[in-house]
């Protein structure tokens, strides 16, 4: 595709399920960001990859949130055992190295 | 750590007016620094951003931005305002040498009146 797709684009959730969001980024983008945007917020920075160095996972709020890269493909970001602070609009943005960032139209997850 | 304060969190204005969305940052080391535009129901996309060099950056439809380094400042523009600028708009940083993560202001909601 021509842009970064995320899916689903709407998930709800009973409190204390887990919950899995996909990041499909740009064809040849290598490096690839989590973002979460909480109501009335700015984004906050969750977790960045770049090819296969070591994850940058210093804006995970908890060790309930962990993520997943396949290469320089989908990625994944699972929360487990979620809580109703989680209820947020999850972003992925893709880019070259030290390029512009490209995001996703991202999935909002309400948490019940 | 790098932090960034968008001053107004709404901004109503009516069409053809000029307008100055704040922006402004702390940071101990030099950044890059950017802005972004969500409009309803679509994703982030870049607006213009400041890498090096001339202060003032000219962006996409008609915005431009000016780097104040004395006051950690980096104010949007635009001297005439249509509706289809109505939007939320984020300012952002990141530090040069970093892995490109953006530091995200809490965004000022632009809302243009006819």
């Amino acid at each position: 595709g021509a842009g970064v797709s995320q899916s689903p684009s709407n998930k709800v959730t009973e409190k204390g399920k887990d919950v899995e969001l996909r990041c499909d980024p740009i064809s040849g983008h290598t490096a690839l960001y989590w973002y979460r945007q909480r109501l009335g917020q700015g984004l906050e920075f969750l977790i960045y990859f770049q090819g296969n160095s070591a994850p940058d996972k210093s804006g995970l709020p908890s060790d309930r949130f962990s993520a997943e890269r396949t290469g320089e493909s989908v990625s994944t970001l699972t929360i487990q055992r979620t809580q109703q602070e989680d209820s947020a609009v999850y972003l992925c943005a893709s880019s070259l190295v030290g390029g512009e960032q490209f995001f996703g139209p991202g999935t909002r997850l309400t948490v019940l | 750590a790098q932090s960034v304060t968008q001053l107004d969190s709404q901004v109503p204005v009516f069409e053809e007016a000029p307008v100055e969305l704040r922006c402004n940052y702390s940071s101990s080391v030099s950044v890059y620094l950017f802005w972004y535009v969500q409009y309803p129901n679509q994703g982030l996309q870049l607006l213009l951003k400041y890498l090096s060099g001339s202060t003032l950056v000219k962006g996409i439809n008609g915005f431009e931005a000016e780097f104040n380094k004395s006051q950690t400042s980096f104010h949007l523009r635009k001297p005439s305002v249509h509706i289809s600028d109505t939007a939320e708009y984020f300012c952002a940083v990141s530090r040069p040498s970093n892995t490109g993560k953006l530091i995200f202001g809490q965004g000022t909601t632009l809302q243009v009146k006819p």
